[in-house]
C-alpha cells in the first residue's frame, strides 16, 4: 500500500477484556515497530520485528502484551485484560530494514485509539 | 537511566520569526538523532537526521545542529509560517542493532499569523 495503516481507527473496551490492533506496513518493507503513545507524551517502544522475528521485546509493559507478525507482513498487537492504564495511542511504523541505513526512516501509521473504561 | 528531555512548554511564536526547540539527553550516546513532526491524530513524519559526527544538518527552512559535547540538538525552523504549527519529537536510535527509536515526550509549536 501506499503508507502503514492500522486498524481499528479507535477502540472503546470495558477493563478485563482483550483487544488486538492490526498493521499492515508499506509493501517490501521487513522491519516493523510498535510504539505507545499515551496522552501528552512521547512515544514508547513496546517491540520491533524483522521479517517474522521479533529480536527485542523489551519495552512490552507486562505479559499481558503479546504481539505477532506473519508472511513478513502484517501485524497483530494483543492486550489481554486491559487495564484502564492501557487507555493511548498505539502506532506502527515500518522500514526498509533494521540493519545499516535502511532503518533510519521509520513510516508511521496513524494509530489506534484505546480506550479502557 | 538513559532520558531525553524536550521543551515540556508549548512554544508560541509569531509568523515569520525562526523557531528554536531544544532537545536534550543524558545516559546516552547515540549513532544519530532524528527530529520528526506530529499533527493532531496523526503519527509521526520524519524530518531530518543528524549523524554524531555531523554539527549540522539543513533541508528548506529546516536546520538542525548536534553536540555531542553538550548532549543537545537544536532544531530550527526559519521564516516560519501558520502551517508549522505541530508537535515536534526528537528520537535517539537505541543501542541495539534494530532500528529501535527513543523519543522524547514533544514540543508544541504554535505560528501566530
Amino acid at each position: 500500500g501506499a503508507g502503514v495503516s492500522q486498524s481499528p481507527s479507535n477502540k472503546v473496551t470495558e477493563k478485563g477484556k482483550d483487544v488486538e490492533l492490526r498493521c499492515d506496513p508499506i509493501s517490501g518493507h521487513t522491519a516493523l515497530y510498535w510504539y505507545r503513545q499515551r496522552l501528552g507524551q512521547g512515544l514508547e517502544f513496546l517491540i520491533y520485528f524483522q521479517g517474522n522475528s521479533a529480536p527485542d521485546k523489551s519495552g512490552l509493559p507486562s505479559d499481558r502484551f503479546s504481539a505477532e507478525r506473519t508472511g513478513e507482513s502484517v501485524s497483530t498487537l494483543t492486550i489481554q485484560r486491559t487495564q484502564q492504564e492501557d487507555s493511548a495511542v498505539y502506532l506502527c511504523a515500518s522500514s526498509r530494514s533494521t540493519f545499516g541505513t535502511e532503518r533510519e526512516t521509520q513510516y508511521f501509521g496513524p494509530g489506534t485509539r484505546l480506550l479502557v473504561l | 537511566s538513559q532520558k531525553i528531555e524536550q521543551n515540556s512548554e508549548a512554544l508560541n511564536i509569531q509568523e515569520g520569526k525562526t523557531a528554536t526547540l531544544t532537545c536534550n539527553y543524558t545516559n546516552y550516546s547515540p549513532a544519530y538523532l532524528q527530529w520528526y513532526r506530529q499533527d493532531p491524530g496523526r503519527g509521526p513524519v520524519f524530518l531530518l537526521l543528524i549523524r554524531e559526527n555531523e554539527k549540522e544538518k539543513r533541508k528548506e527552512r529546516l536546520k538542525v545542529t548536534f553536540d555531542t559535547t553538550l548532549k543537545q540538538s537544536l532544531f530550527h525552523i526559519t521564516a516560519s509560517q501558520p502551517a508549522d504549527s505541530a508537535t515536534y519529537l526528537c528520537a535517539l536510535r537505541g543501542d541495539n542493532q534494530g532500528g529501535k527509536l527513543i523519543f522524547g515526550q514533544g514540543t508544541e509549536l504554535s505560528v501566530k499569523p
